[in-house]
């Protein structure tokens, strides 16, 4: 099972939205509504930011949001902040064989 | 409000086993709420599933990893632990342990430990 396919980076100027994307195919993102996404800042562990597709977590803010489409979910930050600058990754369940597989990483920089 | 806390050594030589601990507080492994899992980022690079257990002690693992890897509870119900067999340089990595539903919503990580092999 491969890896997930996201750019290795997007940037934005504070207050505009951006967003990224995540590429599977019809056997893992495509089968399943069950896409996550993690922001992870310098030497911190990874923290949910979305789940099931477009669900966030409690304390979360409303400025992310996921969709999926096909085989790509995306996460769209909107109202770029400084704060934002991290490393985010995707994650899609796959099946009862393999369960979970991780996209290669998207760095967002604020520019 | 479950929190998570890896244990173990920080280096490991080529060709023996790596053994961490992963310390649950706030909760029980024995719950059923969570699945447990063990999740690794090599340096620099992205996140890889290792496995992961469940309250009814049933475990799953990556298949590239499966022949090399056993997730056990640990020494008191609070702790699960991960034994990786025949380490080489390709398995220095941050090893986190996290608690995920099964859908694979990880919202429960620990902070990380680091681990090198090397002789």
């Amino acid at each position: 099972q491969s890896a997930l396919t996201q750019p290795a980076s997007v940037s934005g100027s504070p207050g505009q939205s951006i967003t990224i994307s995540c590429t599977g195919t019809s056997s893992d993102v495509g089968s399943y509504n069950l896409v996550s996404w993690y922001q992870q800042l310098p030497g911190k562990a990874p923290k949910l930011m979305i789940y099931e597709v477009n669900k966030r977590p409690s304390g979360v803010s409303n400025r992310f949001s996921g969709s999926k489409s096909g085989n790509t979910a995306s996460l769209t930050i909107s109202g770029l902040q400084a704060e934002d600058e991290a490393d985010y990754y995707c994650c899609s369940y796959v099946g009862s064989s393999t369960f979970y597989v991780f996209g290669s990483g998207t760095k967002v920089t604020v520019l | 409000q479950v929190q998570l806390q890896e244990s173990g050594p920080g280096l490991v030589k080529p060709s023996q086993t790596l053994s961490l601990t992963c310390t649950v507080s706030g909760g029980s492994i024995s719950s059923g709420g969570y699945y447990w899992s063990w999740i690794r980022q090599h340096p620099g690079k992205g996140l890889e599933w290792i496995g992961y257990i469940f309250y009814s002690g049933s475990t799953y693992y990556n298949p590239s990893l499966q022949s090399r890897v056993t997730i056990s509870e640990g020494t008191s119900k609070n702790q699960f632990s991960l034994k990786m067999r025949s380490v080489t340089a390709a398995d220095t990595a941050v090893y986190y342990c996290a608690a995920h539903d099964y859908g694979g919503a990880f919202d429960v990580w620990g902070q990380g430990t680091e681990v090198t092999v090397s002789s």
